[in-house]
């Protein structure tokens, strides 16, 4: 079975400062991993995802992530945050990747505020 | 990029009612839908896996007679929460899978009942 743990379940910090959200996995066999943020009252909109090759991903709104087999992590980072980068953010992994067998298990979430 | 639709975004209902919520993906065919249940300030948690034509498979601890889910068509699916109570107030989410696609997720529904 897998999972994943987020052990910060909330992140203060100021506006154009760094920030780093942590996210560790646990699974027996290779996993895809995703990045998502959920603002208020909406749904989840995908930031990044890794599923092969680079370690070092790339997203939306100048998010990157880095995977980190060796240590079964996910860190998702940003070097300056914005006022608007205060959301949720949720970690998930899966074994498949479409269909029936892209069963996400989600961690239980990163709240990110940034504040002037 | 793909879009999946979730309606309503919001309802409020007296209990013992039954409520219906849709998701619709809007340009791919979702071979698989998933519906979610989240509570405030939590994660998302897994309620049930539906493939088209098929019943769906319901995770455990979630009631398959109180949350009637319907997978009739490649972009059609909806939740039904029968006779439902405050304690069924809640967000639900869906998101849907197809051939190379992964999931798409809709935008919520609050439902509170009162």
């Amino acid at each position: 079975a897998q999972s994943v743990t987020q052990l910060d379940s909330q992140v203060p910090v100021f506006e154009e400062a760094p920030v780093e959200l942590r996210c560790n996995y646990s699974s027996s066999v290779s996993v895809y991993l995703f990045w998502y943020v959920q603002y208020p009252n909406q749904g989840l909109q995908l930031l990044l995802k890794y599923l092969s090759g680079s370690t070092l991903v790339k997203g939306i709104n100048g998010f990157e992530a880095e995977f980190n087999k060796s240590q079964t992590s996910f860190h998702l980072r940003k070097p300056s945050v914005h006022i608007s980068d205060t959301a949720e953010y949720f970690c998930a992994v899966t074994e498949g990747l479409t269909g029936g067998g892209n069963k996400l298990t989600f961690g239980t979430g990163t709240q990110l505020k940034v504040e002037l | 990029g793909a879009v999946v639709s979730q309606h309503p975004s919001r309802v409020i209902c007296k209990s013992g009612t039954s409520v219906k919520i849709e998701c619709r993906s809007l340009d791919f065919q979702a071979t698989t839908m998933f519906w979610y249940r989240q509570f405030p300030k939590q994660s998302l948690m897994l309620m049930a896996t539906s493939n088209e034509g098929s019943k769906a498979t319901y995770e455990q601890g979630v009631e398959k007679d109180k949350f009637l889910i319907n997978h009739a068509s490649l972009t059609l699916s909806t939740l039904t929460v029968t006779s439902a109570h405050p304690e069924d107030s809640s967000f639900y989410i869906c998101s849907a899978s197809g051939v190379n696609q992964p999931q798409h997720f809709g935008d919520g529904t609050r439902l509170s009942i009162l």
